[in-house]
């Protein structure tokens, strides 16, 4: 699974606070990315990396921002959270930017 | 930019039958092709994917074949067992590092 991790897996905050969710990859790869899930919607990217502090937006990039100081770390930051963010939200990491490897999942709800 | 719609939503299958999804993308320029296997709760698992110099590309009881001119791509699984339950997603890539990703299939296999 490509030595991806995610934290935390679960989180419950407020509508209005600050949120951010880790990954950390051990496989040296430069590409990572962000993406969330929804019923029905499949896998969205939100924002993804080609490098450490080069990022770029994805499909769904309203309200998040990323930044990657290291090869091996990506956060994912929603700066003021709202409900319509409630989802699962997945990491994930290539070598060369195709496949794809994803992590575990982390577990949003904003209330 | 791309669009990939995925068929049936659900598909529930006799255990020893064989199972079909397919999936039509809109960007002629895609050129890469992958499906995933998310178990509940769990992370997407790249099962197998193909590239759009290649027509058909088997892994034991999984195949996918693809169609440029049509612009679908389908997975088949022969002999499905119980273990083979899960969402399948496929998803496409110009061949860069984006990936667009279908709304998914429940296969539920029945014994």
């Amino acid at each position: 699974d490509a030595g991806i991790t995610q934290s935390p897996r679960h989180k419950v905050t407020e509508t209005g606070t600050p949120v951010t969710l880790r990954c950390h990859q051990t496989e040296n790869h430069r590409y990572m990315y962000w993406y969330r899930q929804d019923p029905g919607h499949g896998l969205r990217l939100i924002h993804y990396s080609y490098g450490v502090k080069d990022t770029d937006k994805g499909e769904v990039s309203d309200g998040y921002s990323v930044s990657r100081s290291k090869t091996e770390d990506f956060l994912l930051t929603l700066e003021s959270a709202t409900s319509s963010q409630t989802s699962v939200y997945f990491c994930a990491s290539s070598d060369a930017g195709l496949p794809q490897y994803f992590g575990p999942g982390t577990r949003l709800t904003v209330l | 930019g791309e669009n990939v719609e995925q068929h049936p939503s659900t598909l529930s299958v006799q255990e020893g039958d064989s199972a079909v999804i397919k999936c039509t993308y809109s960007d002629s320029a895609s050129n890469y092709f992958p499906w995933y296997k998310q178990e509940l709760g769990k992370r997407p698992q790249l099962i197998i994917d193909i590239r759009s110099n290649v027509g058909e590309k088997k892994d034991q009881r999984i195949a996918v074949t693809l169609n440029k001119t049509a612009k679908h791509f389908s997975l088949h699984i022969t002999e499905t067992q119980p273990e083979d339950s899960a969402v399948y997603f496929c998803a496409a890539s110009k061949g860069g590092n984006m990936l667009t990703f279908g709304g998914g299939t429940r296969l539920m296999v029945k014994p």
